[in-house]
């Protein structure tokens, strides 16, 4: 069974530019959220999405956003972005969600703001 | 007060030795808790998780829950040297989102 397939795996940007990443979950997974991953905060919650949803949403500014299509994939979009959104972001999945399913986390995209 | 905290470590220790990682959290209602392990340059990777109060064994591991004092453990007996990595707590919370620990980076010499 393929696991989650996050795309690109490295990206360099300017400051004031967007990006898009991408994530696949594992098949029959519905549930995906994303973190950003820095040395200095670990590992921050930025947002969940379910049956195409958002459900639940970390402290992050709105240039952070997201969505997710009908085959549970889902996009994470980070518009005008700033040196320190230099980070790992990680895309994890789960089966729905629920209290008692694991998150199984992709392998990243690092992305790098000049 | 963090949501969930870990102790900073590094820790060390020999070959063949208990490493004990501790994880304290904030959220009363916090249902359900993970253990990732996460080698340098790697994303996080599941290695237990626990749900009712007590100890949960596998293999090398045991997870321990104690609601009561909101405190999770993870013990990894006769360790060794390919455990050396960053061990993260991860909380879900009463939202249903997971919360992670900063983690605590675990070295085991040979």
């Amino acid at each position: 069974k393929a696991g989650v397939t996050q795309t690109p795996r490295y990206l360099i940007k300017t400051r004031g530019q967007q990006v898009t990443l991408s994530c696949s979950p594992i098949s029959g997974h519905r549930s995906v959220s994303w973190y950003q991953q820095t040395p200095g905060q670990g590992l921050q919650f930025l947002f969940e999405y379910f049956s195409e949803t958002q459900r639940n949403k970390g402290n992050f500014p709105g240039r952070f956003s997201g969505r997710q299509f009908s085959n549970s994939r889902s996009e994470m979009n980070v518009s005008t972005l700033e040196l320190g959104d230099s980070a790992l972001y990680l895309c994890a999945s789960s089966l729905e969600g629920g209290y008692n399913q694991p998150q199984h986390f992709g392998d990243g995209t690092r992305l790098s703001i000049l | 007060q963090k949501e969930v905290e870990q102790n900073s470590g590094p820790l060390s220790v020999p070959e063949g030795a208990i490493a004990s990682l501790n994880c304290t959290y904030s959220d009363r209602v916090s249902q359900s808790f993970f253990w990732y392990r996460q080698y340098s340059g790697k994303s996080p990777e599941l290695i237990m998780s626990i749900y009712s109060n007590g100890d949960k064994e596998d293999g090398r591991f045991t997870a321990q829950l104690n609601k009561a004092s909101q405190y999770v453990s993870l013990l990894i007996r006769d360790s060794q040297p390919s455990d050396s990595a960053t061990y993260l707590c991860a909380v879900k919370a009463g939202n249903n989102d997971m919360r992670f620990g900063a983690g605590t980076r675990l070295t085991v010499k040979p």
